[in-house]
């Protein structure tokens, strides 16, 4: 268990739909990573928090928004969504702004939350 | 374009041989190198780490080397056991690891008993 929880597990929605994915890090933790895993793809880096601040932006689509609230743990809000956006998304938690310097100071990962989009 | 590649999908590898991983890299400002493994319905959890003033990371039976020439990067797991089953991802940072981690799309390591 890494410490790191997202809910909910599973979403099945439908196209033009929004939902909302959360994510707690763990104890302790300032930073939150969210990641999207297509089929047959690696882990598309998205959006990273700061300690309430967005810090580092990737492939994020104008659709896609997240937040990180005082209590640090964050929100990814999907809408219009569309078949492609079927994917599992990840949510991470390290304990600084760095996403991989030094050998302890690395992501933790959640379990993840499985989107179907029909 | 891919910046983190790992060619090969999946690898099959007998109880107790060696597991060899390969990860290649097109971005020359990547120079902190890391790699996860993940089982099915859990995330990714980290492994083991290399900065490219390294060639080579050891953490008991895995052993990371860097080839920053080539931009190449292996993963070796000796001796293999069953538990190591599980798909393994090469990631790439740059700016000292600063920068958002770029992921491969992994391989698929299952060890046969």
């Amino acid at each position: 268990d890494s410490g790191v929880t997202q809910t909910p597990k599973h979403l099945i929605t439908a196209t033009g739909q929004r939902v909302t994915l959360r994510c707690s890090p763990r104890s302790g933790d300032l930073s939150v990573y969210w990641y999207q895993q297509s089929l047959d793809q690696g882990l598309q880096f998205l959006i990273q928090y700061y300690n309430g601040e967005e810090r580092a932006k990737g492939n994020i689509l104008e659709r896609f928004s997240a937040q990180q609230f005082p209590d640090l743990h964050s929100e990814l809000n999907l809408s219009s969504l569309e078949l492609g956006d079927s994917a599992l998304y990840f949510c991470a938690s390290s304990p600084t702004p760095y996403p991989g310097t030094g050998e302890q100071e690395t992501q933790y990962f959640g379990p993840g939350t499985r989107l179907l989009v029909l | 374009d891919q910046q983190v590649k790992q060619n090969s999908p999946s690898l099959s590898v007998q109880e107790g041989r060696i597991s060899i991983l390969n990860c290649d890299y097109t971005n020359s400002m990547f120079d902190y190198f890391l790699w996860y493994k993940k089982y099915p319905a859990e995330g990714p959890t980290f492994l083991i780490s290399i900065s490219s003033i390294k060639d080579k990371n050891e953490d008991g039976r895995f052993t990371v080397f860097l080839n920053k020439s080539a931009k190449h990067l292996s993963l070796h797991i000796v001796p293999s056991q069953p538990g190591d089953s599980a798909v393994y991802f090469c990631a790439a940072s740059a700016n000292s690891g600063n920068t958002p981690l770029v992921f491969g799309k992994g391989t698929r390591l299952s060890v046969i008993a």
